[in-house]
């Protein structure tokens, strides 16, 4: 399978501790983005990538997130200090940016529990 | 303030009937607009994306339309089937923002058969 795959799945971790999940794009793909999903929203924006480059940080993204995209493949998100208001699914997407117009194909997610 | 707004939350379909789903928008100007399809517990799957010089774009059973006048975007299954159950997203892209994708909160499509 090709697709954008993401790990772990599902993290459960106590409240104040790090956490780290990562993302593995379509290969051929140059452009990579963090969503966060609560239940019964949509996914909302956190960051992307072009290649290495972090383009745009959204102002959901606090001080103690951060993530990283070396060397323009897979890529990290960590959150430091997890507060119980982090518990969500953490999506990934990543796009062939050619042109104007795009879709983004997914991964699974991962699904934090912060407790 | 900019939103999205899908019209409902839950939207319940006999088999067989077409199925409408709604979406709009407030203050943002799309280059263009895409449908998502979301099942339980997995990342959204794309389906559709239509233009702003679009009125209309079809994908077998799938139809959108993009009305900029209205701030409007309709999403269209006919021939419904319990497989097509499922939470589907609207999302934009506003010109005036950063390249990334702005979504609504999705609406809960089920079918019965």
């Amino acid at each position: 399978d090709t697709g954008v795959s993401q790990d772990p799945r599902h993290k459960i971790t106590k409240r104040g501790q790090n956490v780290t999940f990562r993302c593995d794009p379509i290969s051929e793909h140059n452009r990579l983005y963090w969503y966060r999903q609560t239940l019964g929203q949509g996914p909302e924006f956190l960051t992307y990538f072009q290649n290495e480059a972090q383009l745009e940080k959204s102002r959901l993204l606090s001080d103690r997130f951060s993530a990283e995209r070396p060397k323009g493949s897979f890529s990290t998100l960590e959150i430091q200090r997890t507060e119980q208001g982090d518990s969500a699914m953490y999506l990934c997407a990543s796009s062939l940016v050619e042109g104007a117009y795009y879709e983004q194909y997914f991964g699974p997610g991962t699904r934090l529990t912060v407790t | 303030s900019q939103k999205i707004e899908q019209n409902s939350e839950a939207l319940n379909i006999q088999e067989g009937k077409t199925a409408t789903l709604t979406c709009n928008y407030t203050n943002y100007s799309p280059a263009y607009l895409q449908w998502y399809r979301q099942d339980p517990g997995r990342g959204p799957v794309f389906l559709l994306l239509i233009r702003e010089n679009e009125k209309e774009k079809r994908k077998e059973r799938l139809k959108v339309t993009f009305d900029t006048t209205l701030k409007q975007s309709l999403f269209h299954i006919t021939a419904s089937q319990p497989a097509d159950s499922a939470t589907y997203l609207c999302a934009l892209e506003d010109w005036r923002g950063a390249q990334k994708l702005v979504f609504g909160q999705g609406t809960r499509l089920t079918i019965n058969p």
